[in-house]
């Protein structure tokens, strides 16, 4: 199994360009969990899906921020538009029945 | 919001002494989790240990759980330099389901060769 694979591994992007970043779980999991990781707040849960269904999304930051899970074994982040603020390192992490997530290696994203 | 809190926020010390890092959290969980973080790598679970346990082993890992004190702590014996890492506790919320994991601060632990 290779595990949560996350792409880009690293992205650098201009203020107000749009920004997909993408995740595949391991296979079998159910739920799939989107963080963001910065020095000051540390990691925070944006959005998680239980069986490829949006479950709590209360940690988005705002509407700039979407994600989408169209089947077991794919998710997106997207921020349209980006903004410096947006700068972080952003995992995925996929679990089966919540006992011991599997993260994936991360997206630093910079915007400029 | 951070639900637990690491203690302490850092912590050096020379290899082959032992490492002990606390949390303490807010609300009741249903489980609290271990994890360590490498530079610049993604989190690595560590081990689980239930609300109705109070102590679990796992290789050189000892954790503990004190429900009534909301707290926790992971000990590292005979550390080694590649223990060198942020470690994180983290919990799922009783009626909040078993899927919602929210991280503590971290420690970042040193370990001098």
């Amino acid at each position: 199994d290779a595990g949560v694979i996350q792409s880009p591994r690293h992205e650098v992007t201009e203020m107000g360009q749009e920004v997909t970043l993408r995740c595949k779980p391991i296979s079998g999991h159910n739920s799939l969990f989107w963080y963001r990781q910065t020095m000051m707040r540390g990691l925070e849960l944006l959005i998680y899906f239980n069986n490829n269904v949006p479950i709590d999304d209360s940690g988005m930051p705002e509407d700039r921020f979407s994600a989408k899970m169209p089947n077991a074994s794919f998710s997106t982040l997207k921020i349209q538009p980006s903004e410096p603020r947006d700068s972080a390192v952003y995992f995925c992490a996929s679990s089966l029945k919540g006992l011991g997530y599997t993260f994936g290696s991360g997206t630093r994203l910079t915007v400029v | 919001s951070q639900q637990g809190e690491e203690d302490p926020q850092a912590l050096s010390i020379q290899e082959g002494e032992n490492a002990t890092m606390n949390c303490s959290y807010k609300t009741s969980i249903n489980n609290l989790q271990w994890y360590r973080q490498n530079s610049g790598r993604g989190l690595v679970h560590l081990i689980l240990i239930r609300s109705n346990e109070r102590e679990k082993h796992s290789g050189r890992l000892r954790v503990t759980l004190d429900t009534s004190k909301k707290s926790s702590s992971l000990l590292i014996t005979a550390s080694r330099a590649a223990d060198t890492a942020s470690y994180f506790c983290a919990t799922t919320r009783l009626n909040f389901g078993n899927e919602k994991l929210t991280f503590g601060t971290g420690t970042r632990l040193t370990i001098i060769p």
